[in-house]
């Protein structure tokens, strides 16, 4: 079974400097996609960013990027600039993407960013 | 084009009593899925279904069950409350075409059940 380990329960950021956030998964599949989605206080949770599994070249989404370490089954995001509507609970995931494979989320314990103005 | 809808926003039951939660996908999306967050035990898949049919089910036990109707709004029902269903139901919808050609779920705001 895949498990998604997020290792900090709560960060803070000073406004306009760059956090990263630690995410690590077990999983024997070969073929996968992995997520950072943001929970903002009002709990409507968004996609962040995404990175296929098969893609080396690590994903970007203007102020947010990822550290994909495949071997190393790491998945960090990197938010440079950070603003305080940043703030918010970010949960890393995961999907299957062998054939068959269904919609289901794998997701880790989240991570409380704080930022501070 | 309108996001995710779910109703109830907030509810309040008792024990022993059972709930219907109501999801509505947005417009064009067949696949709804639906997950439990609580503080202990954090975002826990229940269910996935496409065209009306349930295509993966989470460990939660036959209390929780759910359908989905032909327009692909979905309903997730608990029978028999526990204190410990007490949580935020969340329901996300994608577009799925029979091969996994979309990568977002687009959440919606939940609901979030009470069992006193």
């Amino acid at each position: 079974a895949q498990t998604v380990t997020q290792s900090q329960p709560e960060m803070s950021v000073q406004e306009a400097e760059t956090v990263t956030l630690s995410c690590t998964y077990d999983t024997s599949e070969s073929d996968y996609y992995l997520f950072w989605y943001k929970q903002p206080p009002s709990r409507q949770m968004i996609l962040v960013i995404r990175q296929e599994a098969y893609k080396q070249q690590n994903a970007t989404e203007n102020r947010f990027s990822v550290n994909f370490q495949k071997a190393a089954k790491s998945f960090s995001l990197k938010i440079s600039d950070s603003q305080l509507g940043d703030a918010a609970m970010y949960f890393c995931a995961y999907r299957s993407a062998r054939n068959g494979a269904t919609n289901k989320l794998i997701f880790g314990t989240g991570t409380l960013l704080a930022v501070q103005p | 084009k309108a996001g995710v809808t779910q109703t109830p926003r907030y509810l309040i039951k008792t024990r022993g009593q059972q709930v219907t939660l109501s999801c509505s996908p947005i417009s064009g999306h067949r696949s709804v899925s639906w997950y439990q967050q609580t503080p202990g035990q954090g975002l826990q898949f229940l269910f996935e279904y496409f065209s009306e049919t349930q295509r993966n089910k989470g460990n939660f036990p036959g209390r929780f069950s759910g359908r989905q109707f032909s327009n692909s709004r979905s309903e997730m029902n608990v029978s028999t409350l526990e204190l410990g269903d007490s949580a935020l139901y969340l329901c996300a919808s994608s577009f799925f075409s029979g091969t996994l050609t979309s990568y977002e779920q687009y959440f919606g705001p939940g609901t979030r059940l009470t069992v006193t």
